[in-house]
Order: structure tokens, then sequence, then C-alpha cells
């Protein structure tokens, strides 16, 4: 069993939609998370990290995480078409550097 | 300007030829990683390292060595190359702990034939 699920979509949704993307994990050290944003032919870019289960706001992104449950969310409100990318959650374990990806869920917004 | 920077961007080459794909940081950052990135599997850790001279293993080290014999360089090694390590290579740093943003260079495209 990989240590991060993550659907790989694609997911096409028209502009201004609410998009949700979303990753399970099987380990419950886990104890932050993040969202990587990656333009084709670019390196991930950072969006959100969050340390602890609840929500975080940042514009029209929100990650959510729920420990409990092992599972992770992205929201994006109002959704542009330069916000099609692929979406990689990550997670770690504080004060280790060693990092987990999702394999990615791939967006497209259409004008 | 602040960045990671890897070289070549792109490498064709043949099975068992040595490599090295080159990657630098200019931030002072005190980790660095390496990661491939397939199809369907997503980014996985091949090596990272907390400091000079200190690196570790990832999740896929097979096949791969790295070394930091200064801060800001961080190259990985491909002694003998096989057509499974055809993929997509990145290198990132980040600032301390691993609780930070890593920050990613642009990507080595490596074709192993």
């Amino acid at each position: 069993q990989k240590e991060v699920e993550q659907d790989p979509g694609p997911l096409s949704v028209p502009e201004g939609a609410i998009v949700s993307l979303n990753c399970t994990y099987s380990n419950s050290a886990f104890q932050y998370f993040m969202w990587y944003r990656q333009y084709s032919r670019k390196g991930p870019e950072l969006l959100m990290y969050t340390y602890s289960s609840g929500n975080k706001e940042d514009g029209r992104f929100t990650a959510q995480v729920d420990k409990s449950s092992k599972y992770i969310s992205l929201f994006i409100r109002d959704s542009q078409p330069s916000d099609s990318a692929t979406y990689l959650c990550a997670m770690g374990i504080y004060n280790f550097n060693k990092f987990y990806f999702g394999s990615g869920t791939k967006l497209n917004v259409k004008p | 300007e602040a960045q990671v920077t890897q070289n070549p961007r792109y490498l064709i080459t043949v099975t068992g030829k040595k490599l090295t794909v080159t990657c630098s940081q200019n931030m002072n950052h005190e980790y660095m990683s390496w990661y491939r990135q397939d199809p369907g599997l997503g980014l996985r850790q091949i090596y990272y390292s907390m400091n000079v001279e200190v690196t570790d293993k990832g999740d896929v080290p097979e096949g791969y060595k790295v070394s930091r014999k200064e801060k800001r360089n961080f190259p990985l090694i491909l002694e003998s190359p096989s057509p499974n390590q055809t993929s997509l290579y990145f290198c990132a740093s980040t600032p301390e702990g691993g609780t930070d943003t890593q920050y990613f260079g642009p990507g080595t495209r490596l074709t192993v034939l």
C-alpha cells in the first residue's frame, strides 16, 4: 500500500467552479501536510502548508486536514484557467527531511 | 534571485555510462533532496542531505549516489545507469528541519537507452 493515495484525475471544471482535491494516507506519524502546484515542464511550487488538523485559508485556497480520518483536502474557490496544473499533496514527519508525495491530480479549468 | 538550478535539463545516454546531474542553490539552505517523478507514481525521494557531509537514503536510493561537500551543491550520480532510471529528476532545498518550504529546481529529464 502506498503511503499517500491521490486520485490522478484528470479533473475538468468550468471557470468559477469550486474545486475539491483530496488525498488519503496510511502513516499516522505524519504531522505536517502540504499542497504543491506543478505546471507543465516546471518544478512543483508550494501552495499551502498545514501542521495538525483543521483548516487553513489563503486567498482562494483552503487546506483541510482530518488526522482522525487520515484525509486531507484542498479547495479552490472561483477557479481560474490559470489554476490548470497538476496538484500534488505531500506529507512528512517533524524534523525529518523525508517527504511523501501523492501521484498528483491533473486539473483543467475551462474558460 | 533565489533559485535552485539543475544541469543538464535534458540528457539522453546509454546503459552503463556514468553520469552526474548537478544541483546548486543560492539560498544558503541546509537541507537538500533529490526526487524522481514518474507517471502514476508521483514524486519519490531518492536521497536527502541535512547538511554538509550528512546524507541519507530516501525511498528509492538504489542505483544512485550523492555527495554534499559544499552547502550549495548536491550532485546526483548514476554510476551505471539503466533504462529503469529513465525519469524526470528534481532537486529541492529547504531552509531547515524539513518543516519549511521546499524550493524545487526546474527538473532534469533523463533518458537511458
